[in-house]
């Protein structure tokens, strides 16, 4: 079956550090894999996305690659941000009814 | 544009007792309809999904059961609560037929004690 495995949090930066969250995937074929982010009080949305192999998602500065080779598609940004204090869910689709499988999140915590 | 809508978006309820939770989708016809739970410390579970009025597919045995009684109306229930129901449940859609990108809502967070 189709599984995603997430780097455990939390994650504490200062700003302007660089941010690595890694994950992992397991599924038959070829997913799309996503990056969603869920900002406090909030619910998901939608980071990024990348439906094929050597693609990279990329918004707001974060950004992903499908890496098939290694079934990874680790998310990355090169200065965070206060505002970018988030549990961030990597996710999977495969299949035609494009249901999701999520990772159990990361927690992100960044100080002033 | 489209929005999602849930309520409430927070409920504190005794074990035994029932639940009801809503989710409406509006600017969109026919969509996909998604309930998940979170619970603590684990991640997003999809609980049920449908694909028109009255199709409800069930993801995982559970306390928990699914309604759609209109095209944008999708219904979370519980007769009677237990513990382990405790979580932020989240509806999404998608269009149909679906593509691979979910829309969320905001989340109820349910309390059992």
């Amino acid at each position: 079956g189709n599984s995603v495995t997430q780097m455990e949090g939390p994650v504490t930066l200062s700003e302007e550090a660089f941010l690595t969250i890694n994950c992992t995937y397991t599924a038959t074929g070829y997913p799309s894999l996503f990056w969603y982010v869920q900002y406090p009080g909030e619910g998901l949305q939608l980071l990024l996305k990348a439906t094929k192999a050597d693609d990279k998602g990329s918004n707001k500065g974060f950004e992903a690659t499908y890496r098939k080779e290694t079934t990874s598609f680790h998310l990355e940004k090169g200065s965070v941000q206060v505002s970018d204090s988030a549990v961030y869910f990597c996710a999977l689709s495969n299949g035609g009814d494009y249901k999701l499988s999520f990772g159990a999140g990361t927690t992100v915590t960044v100080r002033a | 544009s489209q929005t999602i809508h849930q309520w409430p978006a927070t409920l504190v309820q005794p074990v035994g007792s029932p639940l009801s939770l809503e989710c409406t989708v509006e600017g969109t016809s026919n969509p996909n309809l998604y309930w998940y739970r979170q619970a603590a410390g684990r991640g997003l579970q999809l609980l049920f999904y449908s694909v028109g009025i009255g199709q409800i597919s069930s993801e995982v045995p559970q306390n928990l059961s699914a309604s759609r009684p209109q095209d944008r109306q999708f219904i979370l229930s519980s007769k009677k609560l237990l513990l382990s129901d405790s979580g932020f449940y989240l509806c999404a859609w998608s269009v149909s037929p679906p593509t691979d990108t979910q829309y969320f809502g905001p989340g109820t967070r349910l309390t059992v004690l």
